[in-house]
């Protein structure tokens, strides 16, 4: 599976949209992106996910790039409760590969 | 929506023993399901693709004997930690993903921490 890079860190203030990038250059045509969060001693909560298309949901907002070889995470109005850590990951029927993540503080 | 289960969410064993994590979907079926360890402060990393009604595939430097999984029905799989011991202390995460390859969304367990004594 293509891996990704993230920020290993991001502090957004409350209120505000935040932005989180996320590189994928070595992805496959079949592969898709989709983003999770963790908090703490918790699985993984997905966010979205997406192939080629922007997508929205009630969450976020995903914006993939044309090649495919980024995308950015999309919080419109970040709160307290959003601060976790983000994974980007890209996958093919479900076998996927973690990285680092972004953690993001979301400040009051 | 799909939601993944996992059970125990925390068990603490004795060094030596067996300790058995199940991963259930809930309103899918996954004929593949995947197990993943996290150590504190550390990203999830893929141990094992659980196949349904076939053996489990395991990522390189993952021990099989250790870690056995057993996916016999379409709806459960499990994770057997044999002959635990402390480094096997570890928050361990299961994933499957509904429908079809990448027509469906791919969903995590809620986890299940192991604490070995």
């Amino acid at each position: 599976d293509a891996k990704t890079t993230q920020p290993p860190s991001m502090d957004c203030a409350e209120g505000r949209a935040a932005n989180l990038p996320c590189n994928h250059s070595t992805i496959s045509g079949n592969e898709y992106v989709y983003w999770y969060r963790q908090i703490h001693s918790q699985g993984p909560q997905y966010i979205i996910h997406g192939l080629k298309n922007n997508e929205t949901n009630e969450m976020a907002s995903l914006i993939i790039t044309e090649d495919r070889k980024s995308s950015t995470l999309i919080l419109p109005h970040a709160t307290l409760r959003d601060t976790a850590v983000y994974y980007c990951i890209v996958t093919n029927a479900g076998k996927s590969t973690f990285g680092d993540g972004t953690t993001l503080t979301v400040k009051p | 929506g799909a939601v993944v289960s996992q059970h125990p969410s925390r068990v603490i064993c004795k060094s030596g023993t067996s300790v058995k994590i199940e991963c259930r979907s809930l309103d899918f079926q996954a004929t593949t399901m995947f197990w993943y360890r996290q150590f504190p402060k550390q990203s999830l990393m893929l141990m094992a693709t659980s196949n349904e009604g076939s053996k489990a595939t395991y990522e390189q430097g993952v021990e099989k004997d250790k870690f056995l999984i057993n996916h016999a029905s379409l709806t459960l799989s499990t994770l057997t930690v044999t002959s635990a011991h402390p480094e096997d202390s570890s928050f361990y995460i299961c994933s499957a993903i509904t429908g079809g390859p990448n027509t469906g969304e791919l969903f995590f367990g809620e986890g299940s921490r192991l604490t070995v004594l």
